[in-house]
């Protein structure tokens, strides 16, 4: 069975461009959700959908946004990108929407914003 | 909001010793999960413990929900045990982390 799948692996921007990151999940996940890895912050929550419905959103700014669409895949993207925006972006699956479903991650999408 | 504090933030030991790392929380929680993120970025979840123990192999997790800290115990240690161990809490399917561990196994 194949794991979740991020794409692409590495990418490099330029402040104020907008980015789209892709997720794949374990096939038969229907939860997806998101997080951003740097130094500073450690690991945050982003955003979780469930069934095309975004069920949970951290504490980040308008400019972060995802869906997730009838296959299960989602995307998430960033719009006019800081330098504070680099960071690992990693996506997890899990089979349903409860607190008892494990999480399996992605290797992550490693943003770098110049 | 709930706070997630790890001990030691780094650790060095020699192939086959043992260790224990930790993790406090500073509110109830639905759940904790343990996850080793290895030197290439991939995080694994190694438990889902919101109480009790578990085992696995040489790793194995106790939590203590009433007293809200959860340990993590590392056995006979190998080189393939290097990298950041993280816990994380669940606050209604937020998941809350830690800053982790930073462990080295040297050969």
């Amino acid at each position: 069975k194949a794991g979740v799948t991020q794409t692409p692996r590495y990418l490099i921007k330029t402040r104020g461009q907008q980015v789209t990151l892709s997720c794949s999940p374990i096939s038969g996940h229907r939860s997806v959700s998101w997080y951003q890895q740097t130094p500073g912050q450690g690991l945050q929550f982003l955003f979780e959908y469930f069934s095309e419905t975004q069920r949970n959103k951290g504490n980040f700014p308008g400019r972060f946004s995802g869906r997730q669409f009838s296959n299960s895949r989602s995307e998430m993207n960033v719009s006019t990108l800081e330098l504070g925006d680099s960071a690992l972006y990693l996506c997890a699956s899990s089979l349903v929407w409860t607190p008892n479903s494990p999480l399996h991650f992605g290797n992550g999408t490693r943003l770098t914003v110049t | 909001g709930i706070q997630v504090e790890q001990s030691p933030p780094d650790l060095i030991l020699q192939e086959g010793a043992n260790s224990t790392l930790r993790c406090n929380f500073s509110d109830s929680v639905n759940n904790l999960q343990w996850f080793h993120q290895n030197p290439w970025g991939q995080l694994i979840n190694l438990f889902y413990i919101p109480s009790g123990t578990k085992q696995n192999g040489r790793l194995s997790a106790t939590t203590v929900a009433t007293e809200r800290y959860s340990l993590l115990y590392i056995s006979s240690s190998q080189t393939t045990d290097s990298g950041v161990y993280f816990c994380a809490v669940d606050n209604n399917r937020k998941l809350i982390w830690g800053l982790g561990t930073s462990l080295a196994v040297n050969p």
